[in-house]
């Protein structure tokens, strides 16, 4: 199917676990974002990445890490989750510059 | 710090009144985006509106920017209870990679 989507929609996890959020796209386009979404704070920007094996922090990178060895795939991993990176995480992609944004459907996180 | 804030955070109005949210940035853009969000869904692009634009239309929804006072409104008109959710601007920034970063959101409720 056409479009992005992000696996898996919900996962639960323990505290100091590694897991990893999965993100994948069929157009081709060059950029991609990963957002957490927390009450009271919007959309954060975590990762993004201009095009394959270029990546750049955003405003909250604190343990994550991202890699994009294909243009249409962007994992976010957590090394080792902690209870504050509870939250919704959305996946995006762009062609280029001054097009809009495509997101995913979300996955939403909950460490215990 | 977010580069977006939309104003006011929450707007609550009767079917057929029209709806204003206003957003702010803070750094030089090349455009400016609103995007809609449903409950628990991921966002969908609505209009975007270029820096060199002052004024755009598209169905129901008029947008303005004006970059003198680094700010944008979004008015939806004759409002329906479908368009119940939260609103949030986005900017491209002019330097560096072209990241995407969102305002905390106007979550607006259409009374029917």
């Amino acid at each position: 199917d056409a479009g992005i989507t992000q696996s898996p929609r919900y996962k639960i996890t323990e505290t100091g676990r590694q897991v990893t959020l999965m993100c994948h796209q069929t157009w081709s386009h060059s950029y991609m974002f990963w957002y957490r979404q927390d009450l009271g704070h919007g959309l954060r920007l975590i990762y993004y990445s201009a095009a394959a094996d270029i990546t750049d922090k955003g405003e909250v990178p604190d343990g994550y890490v991202v890699s994009r060895s294909k243009t249409e795939n962007f994992p976010l991993t957590l090394e080792s989750a902690t209870r504050s990176q509870t939250s919704v995480y959305f996946c995006a992609s762009k062609a280029n510059r001054g097009t809009e944004a495509f997101f995913g459907q979300g996955t939403r996180l909950t460490v215990v | 710090s977010q580069q977006g804030e939309e104003d006011p955070q929450a707007l609550s109005i009767q079917e057929g009144e029209n709806a204003t949210m206003n957003c702010s940035y803070k750094t030089s853009i090349n455009n400016l985006q609103w995007y809609r969000q449903n409950s628990g869904r991921g966002l969908v692009h609505l209009i975007l509106i270029r820096s060199n634009e002052r004024e755009k239309h598209s169905g129901r929804l008029r947008v303005t920017l004006d970059t003198s006072k680094k700010s944008s409104s979004l008015l939806i008109t004759a409002s329906r209870a479908a368009d119940t959710a939260s609103y949030f601007c986005a900017t491209d920034a002019t330097q560096g990679y072209q990241k995407v970063t969102f305002g905390i959101g106007t979550k607006l409720q259409v009374i029917p």
